[in-house]
């Protein structure tokens, strides 16, 4: 079964509107982080922001912010008044820390942003 | 600020050939990842030292080999490569543990690797 299932293999939004970025996941494990990576066109993983299982708050970066429903476990990245160099895949990713006891990050099939003008 | 550092970030090589892959993590990082990212892909964990010390280990191919020196950076070896080694590899680099929580991954440029 898929650990981080994102339905939207694309989206178009016009530039200035927000977006949301849907991301579910699946795990049993009591402890977890989640993440929001960014691959534009050249190739480069940037990382944008981190929400942990037992976090209170949503995660906030800038524009960039974690819609974290953990009863539905769903992570969300919602891009607030999004801009042209927006535009590129984004990668949901999940680690899980506590059964597991290990490194790797495991990451879902991706979503491709295009911003238009 | 400073990032992770790949060399080379282009590769190009013959079936059979080897490969070296070099990885320089973000200063005071002590914990290297590599993962494989193949074309229309998500990337895959292929290992990861701590230390110095191999502590995971994920679908790296029996032909792949990898080491973090005293200095923290790392290098993935590759031999005999095969057609579907052609992908894009990524170092990425994280803080020490504290209390055994990991920190956040940060990821290199990659080195795109292409076997012809």
């Amino acid at each position: 079964a898929q650990k981080i299932t994102q339905t939207q293999p694309g989206m178009f939004v016009q530039e200035k509107e927000a977006v949301t970025l849907d991301c579910t996941y699946d795990t049993s494990d009591p402890s977890y982080g989640l993440f929001w990576y960014k691959q534009p066109s050249s190739g480069e993983m940037i990382f944008l922001i981190y929400q942990g299982s037992y976090d209170q708050q949503n995660a906030t970066e800038g524009r960039y912010s974690l819609n974290f429903q953990k009863a539905r476990k769903s992570a969300n990245l919602v891009i607030s008044a999004s801009q042209l160099g927006d535009s590129a895949m984004y990668f949901c990713a999940m680690r899980e820390d506590f059964m597991n006891r290990d490194d790797k990050i495991i990451f879902g099939k991706g979503t491709r942003l295009h911003i238009l003008p | 600020a400073a990032g992770v550092i790949q060399s080379p970030r282009h590769l190009i090589k013959e079936k059979r050939e080897t490969a070296t892959l070099k990885c320089y993590p973000i200063p005071r990082h002590d914990t290297v990842y590599w993962y494989q990212q193949g074309p229309g892909q998500d990337p895959q964990f292929l290992i990861s030292f701590y230390e110095k010390m191999q502590s995971d280990k994920g679908s790296i191919p029996d032909r792949f080999s990898a080491q973090q020196f005293s200095d923290y950076h790392s290098e993935l070896n590759m031999s005999s490569l095969e057609l579907g080694d052609s992908a894009l590899y990524f170092c990425a680099s994280s803080l020490p543990r504290l209390a055994g929580v990991r920190e956040t991954q940060y990821f290199g440029p990659g080195t795109r690797l292409l076997v012809l």
